[in-house]
């Protein structure tokens, strides 16, 4: 079974910097997806940026950017100049690309990102 | 277009009691999945279907929870009798297979069991 670790439970920045949040997955599949999610307090989860395994190319969605190491299963999330908008959980989720991609996210257990004004 | 719709946005029930919660896919999608959300356990996958058809329920938790999907626009996840610890937040979500791989979540509905 796939397992997504996400080392930090809490992240802060000062508003305009950059930060950058880890996960890490364990699989003996070649072929996936990988996705950042955001969770406000809303509870709306929403998508923010995803990478197909295949492609070597970094993901990049205006300010959000990963770093997809495959070899070493690592896929970390940066943010370039954070807004207060950004404060959120952020989720790290992998979802298998056999059979059609049917199976369902497997999702880490999220970073807790505060934005300092 | 309209995303994936749940009911109800809270639900507040004695133990014991049967708890429904419904959800409405986003239109065309044939994938729908059920996940909790807890503090302890994080996002769990409950149960998903593909094109209506129940595929992998492994982690609905015991008997009291049941899903169901009659058609392609909706489907219920059902806890008869309702208990404390079933207090959570519900998502559903829904994919279009074969597509991105995203799943589209809903608002979530959250449930307190007293």
């Amino acid at each position: 079974a796939q397992t997504v670790t996400q080392s930090q439970p809490e992240m802060s920045v000062q508003e305009a910097e950059t930060v950058t949040l880890s996960c890490t997955y364990d699989t003996s599949e070649s072929d996936y997806y990988l996705f950042w999610y955001k969770q406000p307090p809303s509870r709306q989860m929403i998508l923010v940026i995803r990478q197909e395994a295949y492609k070597q190319q970094n993901a990049t969605e205006n300010r959000f950017s990963v770093n997809f190491q495959k070899a070493a299963k690592s896929f970390s999330l940066k943010i370039s100049d954070s807004q207060l908008g950004d404060a959120a959980m952020y989720f790290c989720a992998y979802r298998t690309h056999s059979g059609g991609g049917a199976d369902g996210l497997t999702f880490g257990k999220g970073t807790h990102l505060i934005i300092q004004p | 277009d309209a995303g994936v719709i749940q009911s109800p946005r809270h639900e507040v029930t004695e133990m014991g009691q049967e708890v429904t919660l419904r959800c409405k896919p986003i239109s065309g999608h044939n994938s729908l999945f059920w996940y909790r959300q807890t503090m302890m356990r994080g996002l769990e996958l409950l149960i998903y279907f593909n094109n209506n058809v129940p595929i992998d329920d492994s982690g609905m938790p015991e008997d009291r929870f049941s899903a169901k999907m009659p058609n392609a626009s909706f489907s219920t996840l059902k806890i008869q009798p309702s208990e404390p610890r079933d207090s959570a937040v519900y998502f559903c979500a829904s994919s279009l297979h074969k597509n991105t791989g995203e799943l589209f979540f809903g608002e979530g509905s959250r449930l307190t069991v007293l």
